[in-house]
């Protein structure tokens, strides 16, 4: 079972760049999430949509951009990569309970120079 | 605002011990607790969901537990094996958002043969 795919694996921009992560599941879940993960920081929610068509900001949104595109498909955009955007992006899903599991791929390693 | 903390922040144990990973949480309205396992420059894998109303779950050798009150949930590894060492998150989603996962910064547990 593929789970959640994201693409890339790995991506070097130039401060100024943009560029968008894709992330795709196939377990039919309505509820889909970006995070990133830093050194010391932990993991945080940049955004997420609850469902398809609905989408919302996280703890750490500025910068960033999404589109739900249809229950399958979440993909975040950088508009103008920082420096200060170097880091591990994840995107996870789960089903519409609250009460479930998320589930996580295998993450983008985001390097701005 | 949820915080989320585990101690110790790395763990070295020689194989076969038995050993408890500390997950500690601020506000105890939560929908559940979460354990997952991320290995370097992985993912995390899912291992463990307790719902709210449940004190214990069990998959193999690990075994987890959640005491609400006391804003405490262990991890519990029955006979470490060196295949067990990675970084071991637990996260929790608050009750006014049960999609919003709320990580701690995660126990570094090598097993050494």
């Amino acid at each position: 079972n593929a789970g959640v795919t994201q693409t890339p694996k790995f991506q070097v921009l130039k401060t100024g760049q943009s560029m968008t992560l894709q992330c795709a599941q196939d377990m039919n879940h309505n509820s889909m999430y970006w995070y990133r993960q830093d050194p010391g920081m932990g993991l945080r929610l940049i955004y997420y949509s609850a469902s398809e068509g609905t989408t919302d900001k996280g703890e750490v949104p500025n910068g960033y951009n999404v589109s739900r595109l249809n229950k399958r498909e979440f993909s975040l955009r950088l508009e103008s990569a920082a420096p200060s955007q170097t880091s591990v992006y994840f995107c996870a899903s789960s089903d519409s309970a609250a009460n479930t599991e998320a589930f996580f791929g295998q993450g983008t390693r985001l390097t701005v120079v | 605002k949820q915080e989320v903390t585990q101690i110790p922040a790395a763990l070295s144990v020689p194989e076969g011990e038995n050993l408890v990973l500390n997950c500690s949480f601020t506000d105890s309205a939560i929908y559940n607790l979460q354990w997952f396992r991320q290995d370097p420059g992985k993912g995390l894998t899912s291992l463990l969901l307790i719902q709210s109303s449940q004190r214990e779950q069990t998959s193999g050798r690990l075994n987890a537990s959640l005491d609400k009150s006391s804003g405490r949930s262990t991890l519990y590894i029955a006979a470490s094996q060196p295949g067990d060492s990675a970084t071991y998150l637990c996260a929790v989603p608050p009750w006014s958002s049960a999609r919003q996962l709320t990580f701690g910064s995660g126990t570094q547990l090598t097993v050494l043969p």
